[in-house]
């Protein structure tokens, strides 16, 4: 039961244009989501996360859009760089005592940023 | 401030062995959550452990069990291995708020391959 998707396995931009990253969940319950930045072999990097009180933060080059009633957030990057290019990783969680600590992820988009 | 810390950074072990991997939180963390990460299942929520009590368990078998001290360092312990528990061992610490969810940042993973 994948409750969080990504439904693009990959994403190919060149260096300058926005990137954005997609991600679904099937579990209303969800109130937290956040993404992570991946290297092989590494552990993965924490970026933005949003509450589901709010449709937008922005950090920096980082922005996360949230649409509860379609279930879906992205992550845009802009302007997007080589460095950038790694696995990303959309997660959620819930807010009950069940579920603390817990991270739901999603299975990945390979971003690969041209010069 | 220094960030997450695992160890050992990589290990081979033969099936049937045990292991032990460690991980050192975040200064003031009191969450320790840990994930397998596969190929094929990608990232896996196994426990949380939160002042030196387990809170959650994800989908994993007994073979996988943990421990959290009082200084807030964690350990994670497979026994009996199998190849297929060749994975990224991920340690995660948070500054969980009561009924609030906030960020988890990741150590660099222990690499276990069972031969």
């Amino acid at each position: 039961d994948q409750q969080v998707k990504q439904n693009s396995p990959s994403l190919s931009v060149q260096e300058g244009r926005i990137s954005i990253l997609n991600c679904d969940y099937t579990n209303s319950m969800f109130d937290y989501f956040l993404w992570y930045k991946k290297y092989p072999a590494e552990g993965p990097t924490f970026l933005i996360s949003i509450s589901s009180i709010k449709d937008k933060n922005e950090d920096g080059r980082f922005t996360v859009f949230l649409n509860k009633s379609a279930k879906h957030l992205s992550l845009h990057i802009v302007p997007s760089q080589p460095g950038d290019s790694a696995v990303y990783f959309c997660a959620a969680s819930r807010s009950e005592s069940t579920s603390y600590g817990k991270l739901t992820f999603g299975q990945g988009t390979i971003l690969t940023v041209h010069p | 401030k220094a960030g997450v810390t695992q160890t050992p950074r990589y290990l081979i072990k033969t099936r049937g062995q045990q292991v032990t991997l460690s991980c050192s939180p975040i200064s003031g963390h009191r969450s320790v959550s840990w994930y397998q990460q596969t190929p094929g299942q990608g990232l896996q929520f196994l426990f949380e452990y939160f002042s030196e009590t387990q809170r959650n368990k994800g989908n994993f078998p007994g073979r996988f069990s943990g421990r959290q001290f009082s200084n807030s360092r964690s350990e994670m312990n497979v026994s009996t291995l199998e190849l297929g528990d060749s994975a990224l061992y991920l340690c995660a610490s948070s500054g969980f708020a009561e009924g609030m969810n906030t960020e988890a940042f990741f150590g660099q993973g222990t690499r276990l391959t069972v031969v």
